[in-house]
C-alpha cells in the first residue's frame, strides 16, 4: 500500500532524547522528510534525509534511515517543553503524475517539565 | 525573506457554496503544492503547478481545481462544500519541479457548515 506508519503518540521528560519513528513505502523515494507542526499552525521543515545516507545529523536532531527494512527515526536530544508538537515523517514520489509528499498521520510528542 | 503566505486564515462557508483560496510561494519558487488536512490526519496531496502548468493530482474529485498565475502565486477552488472539505488547506513552494523541498505556508482553515 501507499501508507506511511508512524506511531501515534509519545511523552517525555523535559531533558530526556525523543525517538520518533516511521516506516515508508516507497524505496525509491530519493528523499524522506521530517515536519512539524505545532497546534494551529502549518508545517515547519525540521530536516531531511538523502536515501543514499544513512544518518544525519542536525544540531539536536538525528535522523537514521535503514533502507533495507524502509525504516525513518528523529532522535530529539534534550527534549523541552518547546518541542512539544506533531512530528510527520514524510517520503517524495515523483513520478510522470508529479510530485507529491506522501505524509504518515503524525506522531503527537508530548513533553512534561 | 518571506516565506509562504496564504490568505484568508480562516473561512466559513455553507454546504453547496463555492470557495477560492489563495498562496504565494516564496520569492524565486516556481512550483506550487497543495494539500488538504482533515483533523487527525496528515497532509494529503490535491495539486502541483509548476510553471502555470499542472503538473500532478491527487486522489480528488472534479470540484477542486486550481491555477497558478505568471507571478507564480497560486489559487485553490473547491466548489458545491461538502461538509467533509472542512479542513486545513496547506500550499507548499519549492524552487523547481521535481523532488525539491516543499515548504508550506500556515495554511488556510476552512469550515463547511
Amino acid at each position: 500500500g501507499e501508507d506511511v506508519e508512524q506511531s501515534l503518540f509519545l511523552s517525555v521528560r523535559e531533558g530526556d532524547s525523543s525517538v520518533i519513528n516511521c516506516t515508508y513505502t516507497d524505496s525509491s523515494s530519493t528523499y524522506l522528510y521530517w515536519y512539524k507542526q505545532e497546534p494551529g499552525a502549518g508545517l515547519q521543515l525540521l530536516t531531511y534525509i538523502f536515501s543514499n545516507m544513512d544518518m544525519k545529523q542536525d544540531q539536536r536532531l538525528t535522523v537514521l534511515l535503514n533502507k533495507k527494512d524502509k525504516h525513518l527515526s528523529l532522535r530529539i536530544a534534550d527534549t523541552q517543553t518547546g518541542d512539544s508538537a506533531i512530528y510527520f515523517c514524510a517520503e517524495i514520489h515523483f513520478n510522470q503524475a508529479g510530485t507529491a509528499l506522501i505524509f504518515g498521520k503524525g506522531t503527537t510528542l508530548s513533553v512534561s517539565s | 525573506d518571506a516565506g509562504v503566505t496564504q490568505s484568508p486564515t480562516h473561512l466559513i462557508k455553507t454546504r453547496g457554496q463555492q470557495v477560492t483560496l489563495r498562496c504565494s510561494p516564496i520569492s524565486g519558487h516556481k512550483s506550487v503544492s497543495w494539500y488538504q488536512q482533515v483533523l487527525g490526519q496528515g497532509p494529503q496531496f490535491i495539486f502541483q503547478y509548476y510553471e502555470k502548468e499542472e503538473r500532478g493530482r491527487g486522489n480528488f474529485p472534479d470540484r477542486f481545481s486550481a491555477r497558478q498565475f505568471p507571478n507564480y502565486s497560486s489559487e485553490l477552488n473547491v466548489n458545491a462544500l461538502l461538509l467533509g472539505d472542512s479542513a486545513l488547506y496547506l500550499c507548499a513552494s519549492s524552487p523547481a519541479f521535481g523532488t525539491d523541498t516543499q515548504y508550506f505556508g500556515p495554511g488556510t482553515r476552512l469550515t463547511v457548515l
